[in-house]
């Protein structure tokens, strides 16, 4: 019964390939959100999507992008990989009356 | 100057020692302070969250928001190995916004 899940734990790609990473809450919450954790460990705001509202952060390539088919979903698709984007990316979700956010476990991607 | 500041450590204590954590911020628009304790590999843990200033407490740990001077500890009594993490703050204006992280510090526990 985990909170905040997704798959898959560990993606290994080569440059150039299309990838998605999948996220699912069971928490009942309204607002899901993607970052990155890059190698340093910063963790860093990608998306956030809040029913039919995505706030995406300017810094985002729009080779990323989030698609949410419910609301307990929110999946991150990736085109065109590049070595940069090689990180652990969490999906976090919350209630938008709390402001408290809950992550998942990581994906941690690595592109060759 | 980054909009969330944490000294990354390591910080090393032995095991029982009061351990406080910093960090300071530049943002007015804030609102809303969480700490997250994350171990090698996994997902960031919520550990306390609070939008007023002043303390508040959860067994061993003590979140304390000072938002006049942009400052928020936490603080862990009777500290052990089990501690041993990166602790990181986080913040936000409130509703969907994304929260924005310090560095994390990482805290050793020595037994």
């Amino acid at each position: 019964d985990t909170a905040v899940s997704q798959t898959p734990k560990y993606l290994v790609t080569q440059m150039g390939n299309d990838k998605s990473i999948k996220c699912e809450q069971n928490l009942g919450h309204d607002t899901m959100y993607w970052y990155k954790q890059d190698s340093k460990k910063f963790l860093k705001i990608m998306f956030s999507y809040n029913n039919k509202e995505l706030i995406i952060n300017e810094t985002v390539p729009n080779r990323f992008s989030p698609k949410s088919p419910d609301k307990a979903h929110l999946n991150l698709h990736i085109n065109s990989l590049e070595l940069g984007d090689s990180a652990v990316y969490f999906c976090a979700s919350s209630q938008s009356s709390h402001f408290e956010q809950y992550f998942g476990p990581g994906t941690r991607l690595t592109v060759t | 100057q980054k909009e969330v500041e944490q000294d990354p450590g390591p910080l090393s204590v032995p095991e029982g020692a009061i351990v406080s954590l910093n960090c300071t911020y530049s943002n007015s628009a804030f609102q809303y302070f969480m700490w997250y304790r994350q171990y090698s590999r996994k997902g960031p843990e919520l550990l306390m969250y609070t939008y007023s200033s002043g303390n508040k407490e959860d067994g061993r740990f003590t979140a304390q928001v000072d938002k006049s001077s942009k400052y928020i500890s936490l603080f862990i009594r009777d500290s052990q190995p089990s501690d041993s993490a990166t602790y990181l703050c986080a913040m936000n204006a409130g509703g969907a916004d994304g929260l924005t992280f310090g560095k994390g510090t990482h805290l050793i526990i020595q037994p």
